[in-house]
């Protein structure tokens, strides 16, 4: 049971190009998420699913997309990076809203923006 | 704006003390609560969740819920080294079953 896998572990990429951060779970969790985490700072949440189909902001949308054509996966997607998405990408995901239910995280991205 | 809060830290114990990790919330109707322990470089790992008033204790872990007094804290037993990590807290209320995460405690367990 690989839990939620994330790929690439790390990145360097340049001022305006693309990529997309893979998240994969197996876990046949309905709601999953993306978060950032700059250092010595909490997470932030950036984009949310409760579904299939189904996609949400967070707090700090701005700069990313996601879409969910399947249970399993969650892709984040960064149009035209700038140094200010440098940080560590975490997807998590939860099986149940009901109390008692954390999140299982990803080991998480690591990009930068040069 | 829903806020979580903690005290940065460190926080310095010596090892076989108590630790006490403080979080209080901004948001009246939050629902449950969670402890995270993170390791430098690594993942978020779930520890504790809560969501009745009171105090929950898993082996060396003891959370504690004061929603009067919006206040959650989690207690480490007998510290050891292997301890010393950053804890965060997170709060979930409100659709989409988010969490709402604070900045975190920095734990040094010396020996």
């Amino acid at each position: 049971n690989a839990g939620v896998t994330q790929t690439p572990k790390f990145r360097i990429l340049k001022i305006g190009q693309s990529m997309t951060l893979q998240c994969t779970q197996d876990m046949n969790h309905n709601y999953m998420y993306w978060y950032r985490q700059d250092p010595g700072m909490g997470l932030k949440l950036i984009y949310y699913s409760v579904g299939a189909g189904i996609t949400d902001k967070g707090e700090v949308p701005n700069g990313y997309n996601v879409s969910r054509s399947t249970t399993e996966d969650f892709p984040l997607r960064l149009e035209l990076a700038a140094p200010s998405q440098t940080s560590v990408y975490f997807c998590a995901s939860s099986y149940d809203p009901s109390p008692g239910y954390g999140y299982t995280f990803g080991s998480g991205t690591r990009l930068t923006v040069v | 704006q829903k806020e979580v809060e903690q005290n940065s830290g460190p926080l310095s114990v010596p090892e076989g003390a108590i630790a006490s990790l403080n979080c209080t919330y901004s948001d009246r109707g939050s629902q449950s609560f969670f402890w995270y322990r993170q390791y430098s470089g690594k993942s978020p790992e779930l520890i504790m969740s809560i969501y009745s008033n009171g105090d929950k204790e898993d082996g060396r872990f003891t959370a504690q819920l004061n929603k009067a007094s919006q206040y959650v804290s989690l207690l480490i037993r007998d510290s050891q080294p292997s301890d010393s990590a950053t804890y965060l807290c997170a709060v979930r209320g409100g659709g989409g079953n988010k969490l709402t995460f604070g900045t975190g405690t920095q734990l040094k367990v010396e020996l």
